[in-house]
């Protein structure tokens, strides 16, 4: 199984500052297998970045995911109040096929 | 998309058997897509159960194949899961999600079930 850590735990910043968030994978994992997530108390996740760079619709330009091999980013450029939530890095494995998460990172205002 | 939506009981007793069923729509269940349910818990965050695809096939969460079964009911456009031998480590919410278009990520989500294993 493909263990994914991300980094820091919890990120405190203030709204309009840059927001950059990481995720590293125990092994090397295809960037089209990478995704990011956001998820607000009492709501399923949302998908916003699969491919590790590709915006789902609707997702404001302000969020953009980097990276590749074993080392993934998701940065948000400007923070708006609304961002102050979870993030979730996401993996596909194909042998077995499988999914795996990571631990989170909790964004929360400064 | 219309979000898919989760049911079933939200109290199962220790041993028994967990049985949740995700409604989705017509489109949804004719889809190339594969269903799938996830459960989040304090303990072990988002966790993969495993998928199913419209034909039956499925994979699991090797952890999880022992105690799953998951089935497609195509006439009645829902899917379910099953899980048993449960104990209070599977309380969690548990949720049905599907790509939705997306590759190897999951865009349409159902919004939750909390079940809660206790006697």
């Amino acid at each position: 199984e493909i263990v994914l850590t991300q980094s820091p735990g919890t990120l405190s910043l203030s709204p309009g500052e840059r927001a950059t968030l990481s995720c590293r994978t125990s092994q090397i994992v295809s960037s089209r297998y990478l995704a990011w997530y956001q998820q607000k108390p009492g709501q399923a996740p949302r998908l916003l970045i699969y491919g590790a760079s590709s915006r789902a619709t609707g997702i404001p330009d302000r969020f953009s995911g980097s990276g590749s091999g074993t080392d993934f980013t998701l940065t948000i450029s400007r923070l708006e109040p609304e961002d102050f939530a979870v993030y979730y890095c996401q993996q596909y494995g194909s042998s077995p096929p499988e999914y795996t998460f990571g631990q989170g990172t909790k964004l929360e205002i400064k | 998309q219309v979000q898919p939506q989760e049911s079933g009981p939200r109290l199962v007793k220790p041993s028994g058997t967990l049985s949740l069923t995700c409604a989705v729509s017509s489109d949804s269940i004719r889809s190339s897509d594969w269903w799938t349910w996830v459960r989040q818990s304090p303990r072990k965050g988002l966790e993969w159960i495993g998928e199913i695809y419209r034909s039956g096939s499925t994979n699991y969460n090797p952890s999880l194949m022992s105690r799953v079964t998951m089935s497609v009911d195509k006439s009645e456009n829902q899917f379910s899961l099953r899980l048993t031998s449960v104990t209070a480590a599977d309380t969690a919410i548990y949720y049905c999600a599907t790509s939705g278009g997306y590759s190897y990520s999951y865009g349409a989500w159902g919004q939750g079930t909390l079940v809660t294993v206790s006697s």
